[in-house]
């Protein structure tokens, strides 16, 4: 059973255009979600985090939409750049949970220049 | 920022012996560290809960006699692969979490294994 999921196994996107990366859930038990984005052979980098009070966290090119009713979350990245490729992993935890990190399968962003 | 490392990067075992991974957080206190194994293509799927003094958490699936988790300070925690196989080989990556800052955990470079 899939908890976190993202339906998009890749991303296509024109240099300077924005992309949008999508991710839902299941429990409602979640209430901190994250973004990280991996190359390959390499851990996770943390990019932004959203709490469940809020709908919107935004980190310079980086923004990231909460929608609880909907069990839904996005990232935007806005401009794209070659640099931003990479596999974005959506991640959700719970702290009765004790925090411990749910992934997405991942979607793979390519940026074309 | 804070960072985690992971020793060795990559090791090539013959099968049937034992492989030890080591993850420390390199300018923090991290009293919980998670362990991670992710296959090519897939995501990543948490297989313990490493507490630092106290036993390891496993989640559900996870042989906890072939994974063994070992936290004996604030900053390392070890994954010892115990007599390893073919279908061991895989990517395990850990992570740990700032306890005195809070924040989003860590993650450490990964370990590729390849069981011969």
């Amino acid at each position: 059973d899939q908890q976190v999921k993202q339906n998009s196994p890749s991303l296509s996107v024109q240099e300077g255009r924005i992309s949008i990366l999508n991710c839902d859930y299941t429990n409602s038990m979640f209430d901190y979600f994250l973004w990280y984005k991996k190359y390959p052979a390499e851990g996770p980098t943390f990019l932004i985090s959203i709490s469940s009070i809020k709908d919107k966290n935004e980190d310079g090119r980086f923004t990231v939409f909460l929608n609880k009713s909907a069990k839904h979350l996005s990232l935007h990245i806005v401009p794209s750049q070659p640099g931003d490729s990479a596999v974005y992993f959506c991640a959700a935890s719970s702290k009765g949970d004790g925090n411990k990190l749910v992934f997405g399968a991942g979607t793979i962003l390519r940026v074309k220049s | 920022g804070a960072v985690v490392s992971q020793h060795p990067s990559w090791v090539i075992c013959k099968s049937g012996t034992s492989v030890k991974i080591e993850c420390r957080s390199l300018d923090f206190q991290a009293t919980t560290m998670f362990w991670y194994r992710q296959f090519p293509k897939q995501s990543l799927m948490l297989m313990a809960t490493s507490n630092e003094g106290s036993k390891a958490t496993y989640e559900q699936g996870v042989e906890k006699d072939k994974f063994l988790i070992n936290h004996a300070s604030l900053t390392l925690s070890t994954l010892t692969v115990t007599s390893a196989h073919p279908e061991d080989s895989s990517f395990y990556i850990c992570s740990a979490r700032d306890g005195a800052s809070g924040g989003a955990p860590y993650f450490g470079p990964g370990t590729r294994l390849l069981v011969l």
